[in-house]
């Protein structure tokens, strides 16, 4: 099946510094990806959409300059947060479409693992 | 932007059916009904969806109202592994919004 892998897994940055997270779908081509963020005993919240050769859109509330989303090619998206700071501490999950979902029965989102992101 | 209402949470023995509802009563008619689970510390797996039909597959069975404002997703025989939070979510092949889930815990 359609799998995605994110890096890292985890993550120790010191406050002010930058952490770039990978999200790559191994088997399949993506045009569309997503972030969403996750802090302890919460749901999902969808960061922005991750869209390859053009910009991200981002949710309401979501700080772009902060969330620096890129989608160069269709196997990859990146999310670098800027400035860390021990509030962006979150666990960030990224899921990816097959563009070709036809030939599946699962017409749904792939997520990642999850990157455990901690800011000291 | 989770257009879904879930139980908190649910207890179920081991071996025996967990039955878990939503509610959906804005559906509109191109949406799919969408089910995933997340385990802790990991991501959403994916279940089962449907539009209208009932659906099977090997991990679960998907009921859904004639008029598709509510569904029910059975997990025939629970196992301790099926203890996660599970989401219902509405989708029209646009974005995936989370509501807050049912917390299913699955005893021996």
């Amino acid at each position: 099946g359609a799998v995605v892998s994110q890096h890292p897994s985890w993550v120790i940055c010191k406050s002010g510094t930058s952490v770039k997270i990978e999200c790559r779908s191994l088997d399949f081509q993506a045009t569309t990806m997503f972030w969403y963020r996750q802090f302890p005993k919460q749901s999902l919240m969808l960061m922005a959409t991750s869209n390859e050769g053009s910009k991200a859109t981002y949710e309401q509330g979501v700080e772009k300059d902060k969330f620096l989303i890129n989608h160069a090619s269709l196997t990859l998206s990146t999310l670098t947060v800027t400035s860390a700071h021990p509030e962006d501490s979150s666990f960030y999950i990224c899921s990816a479409r097959d563009s070709s979902h036809l030939k599946r029965h699962n017409y749904g989102y792939t997520f990642g693992s999850g990157t455990r992101l901690t800011v000291v | 932007d989770a257009k879904t209402t879930q139980p908190t949470s649910m207890d179920c023995a081991e071996g025996r059916a967990a039955n878990l509802p939503c509610n959906h009563s804005t559906i509109s008619g191109n949406e799919y009904v969408y089910w995933y689970r997340q385990i802790h510390s990991q991501g959403p797996q994916y279940i089962i969806h449907g539009l209208k039909n009932n659906e099977t597959n090997e991990m679960a069975s998907l009921i859904i109202t004639e008029d598709r404002k509510s569904s029910t997703l059975i997990l025939p025989h629970a196992t301790l592994r099926d203890t996660a939070v599970y989401y219902c979510i509405l989708y029209n092949f646009n974005k995936f919004y989370f509501g807050s889930g049912t917390k299913l815990n699955v005893k021996p």
